[in-house]
């Protein structure tokens, strides 16, 4: 069966440039988190989807960066006037309902975001 | 203090060692515990979890101490194929964040 997926699974651009990353989860999962991993760190919690509203988006760094899910499915991150700092690993995971946090969440490949 | 912390090793091991990783987290409030593992340049995947005192899966073995928030992963029987970071993951009840540590890699040589 299909995982989650992400697209680009890379990406590079110039500083000061609007990014979109993209994620499919898994199908009939309706909870979806953004996570963030920069080069030789843990992972970094950004977003989280229930259905389509976002009870937590603690973990944005800046409002350079955004994220809408439609129709409780894809989701897209958007970084606006990218920095070089922003650099990282972006993944999505998924899970089935994202009730009391005791699911296992299931990872996508990642975006891989370098910019210049 | 970090909400998890793990020794980063590396963890260098022949093959057939046992290896012990450990984890202490500082949100008591965490009710689930998960460990991932993480191959170079790939996505987490699910190792085991952790709900209650502890769980067994083949030669991987995870035990909780609420009490002294410490969980632990156990891998008997080292192979090379187990060499990755693990990576524990306590859950923040009722958000559904994970909380990753920087995770413990592990080398196992032939």
């Amino acid at each position: 069966g299909a995982g989650v997926s992400q697209s680009p699974s890379n990406k590079v651009t110039e500083k000061g440039k609007d990014v979109e990353l993209r994620c499919d989860p898994i199908s009939g999962h309706t909870a979806l988190y953004w996570y963030r991993q920069s080069l030789g760190q843990g992972l970094e919690f950004l977003i989280y989807f229930q259905g389509n509203s976002a009870p937590d988006k603690s973990g944005l760094p800046s409002d350079r960066f955004s994220a809408e899910r439609t129709g409780g499915s894809v989701s897209t991150l958007t970084i606006q006037r990218t920095q070089q700092e922003d650099s990282a690993v972006y993944l999505c995971a998924s899970s089935l309902a994202g009730l009391a946090g005791s699911e296992t969440q299931y990872f996508g490949p990642g975006t891989r975001l370098l910019v210049l | 203090r970090k909400e998890v912390e793990q020794d980063p090793g590396p963890f260098n091991v022949p093959e057939g060692a046992t290896v012990a990783f450990n984890c202490t987290y500082s949100n008591s409030a965490s009710q689930s515990f998960f460990w991932y593992r993480q191959d170079c340049r790939k996505e987490p995947k699910l190792l085991m979890s952790v709900y209650s005192s502890g769980n067994e899966d083949g030669r991987f073995t995870a035990q909780l101490n609420r009490a002294s928030q410490y969980i632990s992963l156990l891998i008997r029987d080292s192979k090379l194929s187990d060499s990755a970071t693990y990576l524990c993951v306590p859950l923040r009840i009722n958000t559904g964040k994970l909380i990753f540590g920087q995770g413990t890699t592990l080398q196992v040589k032939p």
